[in-house]
């Protein structure tokens, strides 16, 4: 039984560039949330995705932009990127819109974004 | 706004019991969870305990709420090096879709 999966594992951008990023749900989830985590610190969460919509954010700027497909993946967008959206970008899965404990969300190994 | 704080560092000798803190703010937090991550991986759900509980065992694991003062602790018994990783404290409300982490303790087992 697949996890969630992330991808890429790695990338390197400049500043103002655009990046995208991807997941795929645990097998059998059909909620993806998106957080980021930047060094020394814990995740903070950006936005969810159910339904292909997006049912809550974060506070986050609207540099950063979701989607999700049909197949209940996911991608997370951010454009005119600033250093300080460095960080380890992490991808959550869940079954329907999670209300704690055992509809938890499950993580990705996530995607380490540097920009220069 | 709400916060989640936790000590940044925990040394144990190996075979000792390890116990990890976590204070929060937010009196409407329904559910708390502790997430364990290793270098270079993302957070794997250890435990979680739902705020009506004040206690749950689990293997080596023993979470204990104090709701009242809003802690959170994490107790491993027999820590082993293999434990060594960074813990993270979370609680989330119900029907609420994010959840709200610290800032993680490095736990460091020492042989």
């Amino acid at each position: 039984d697949a996890g969630v999966t992330q991808s890429p594992t790695h990338l390197i951008k400049t500043r103002g560039q655009q990046v995208t990023l991807r997941c795929s749900p645990k097998s059998g989830h059909d909620t993806v949330s998106w957080y980021q985590q930047a060094l020394g610190q814990g995740p903070q969460f950006i936005f969810q995705y159910y339904e292909e919509e997006e049912r809550q954010r974060g506070n986050f700027p609207d540099r950063f932009s979701g989607h999700q497909f049909p197949n209940y993946s996911s991608e997370l967008n951010v454009n005119a990127l600033l250093l300080g959206d460095s960080a380890l970008y992490l991808c959550a899965s869940s079954l329907g819109i999670p209300s704690g404990g055992k509809e938890t969300q499950y993580f990705g190994p996530g995607t380490r974004l540097l920009v220069l | 706004g709400e916060d989640v704080e936790q000590s940044l560092f925990l040394s144990v000798r190996e075979g000792d019991s390890s116990v990890i803190n976590c204070t929060y703010t937010d009196s409407s937090s329904t559910y708390l969870y502790w997430y364990k991550q290793e270098p270079g991986a993302g957070l794997q759900l250890l435990t979680y305990i739902f705020s009506n509980m004040d206690m749950k065992q689990d293997q080596r694991l023993t979470v204990l709420l104090n709701k009242k003062d809003k802690h959170l602790s994490l107790r491993i018994a027999d820590t082993q090096t293999g434990d060594s990783a960074i813990y993270f404290c979370a609680e989330s409300r119900y029907n609420n879709n994010d959840m709200r982490f610290g800032a993680g303790t490095r736990l460091t087992v020492k042989p």
